[in-house]
């Protein structure tokens, strides 16, 4: 199947200071990107979608200055939270749908476990 | 708006038993998928099974089936022959134009 890569997997950080989170499609291109955000055994929260060379698609309820995407190329996406605050201490996923939307699936990266200090 | 329901945030069964995990969903688009993901405690996204709508044949894949029933817009998963290793979270999904998940069974295999 189909690979994408997150990293980092784990960051540490101090309130106050912006963390990038990138998520790339290693064998395949992927117009359409998606963030997650997951809390301990609840579900995951689509956050965004992002497309290639255009604006991010916000969910209701995130807030687009502390979230920022950025989808540069068929191949990575970033998300960058910024002005980190503990409350923004979660568990963070990628996924990417390849351009060909014949099977509809999606693939995602490993996550990334953010807690701010 | 899409939604996705999963009435069952637990289940438990025994090793080598067949557990069955609903979902339903509420969608007024024609052509979707729906799936089955599985998220084991390595919090890995794993896809178990796929079906897309417009089939009306059950998908299957070894151990795992499902029962769609597309006009109750009901789409459950069948596990067979329960091993430890199914141990996990799992997460049905639709995808549309959106890809929604719905909230999730925390499935249990005793040995």
């Amino acid at each position: 199947g189909a690979v994408v890569s997150q990293h980092p997997s784990r960051v540490i950080c101090k309130s106050g200071t912006s963390v990038k989170i990138e998520c790339r499609s290693l064998d395949f291109q992927a117009t359409t990107m998606f963030w997650y955000r997951q809390f301990p055994k609840q579900s995951l929260m689509l956050m965004a979608t992002s497309n290639e060379g255009s604006k991010a698609t916000y969910e209701q309820g995130v807030e687009k200055d502390k979230f920022l995407i950025n989808h540069a190329s068929l191949t990575l996406s970033t998300l960058t939270v910024t002005s980190a605050h503990p409350e923004d201490s979660s568990f963070y996923i990628c996924s990417a749908r390849p351009g060909d939307r014949a099977s509809g699936e999606l693939f995602f990266g490993e996550g990334s476990r953010l807690t701010v200090l | 708006a899409q939604t996705v329901t999963q009435s069952q945030p637990e289940m438990s069964v025994q090793e080598a038993e067949t557990v069955t995990l609903s979902c339903t969903y509420d969608t007024s688009e024609s052509n979707y998928y729906l799936f089955w993901y599985k998220q084991p405690p390595s919090r890995q996204m794993i896809l178990v099974i796929r079906q897309e709508a417009y089939k009306q044949q059950n998908a299957t894949e070894n151990r795992f089936s499902v029962n769609f029933q597309k006009a109750a817009k009901s789409f459950s998963l069948k596990i067979s022959d329960s091993q430890l290793g199914d141990t996990a979270m799992y997460f049905c999904a639709f995808a549309g134009n959106q890809f929604y998940f719905g909230t999730g069974t925390s499935l249990t295999v005793i040995p």
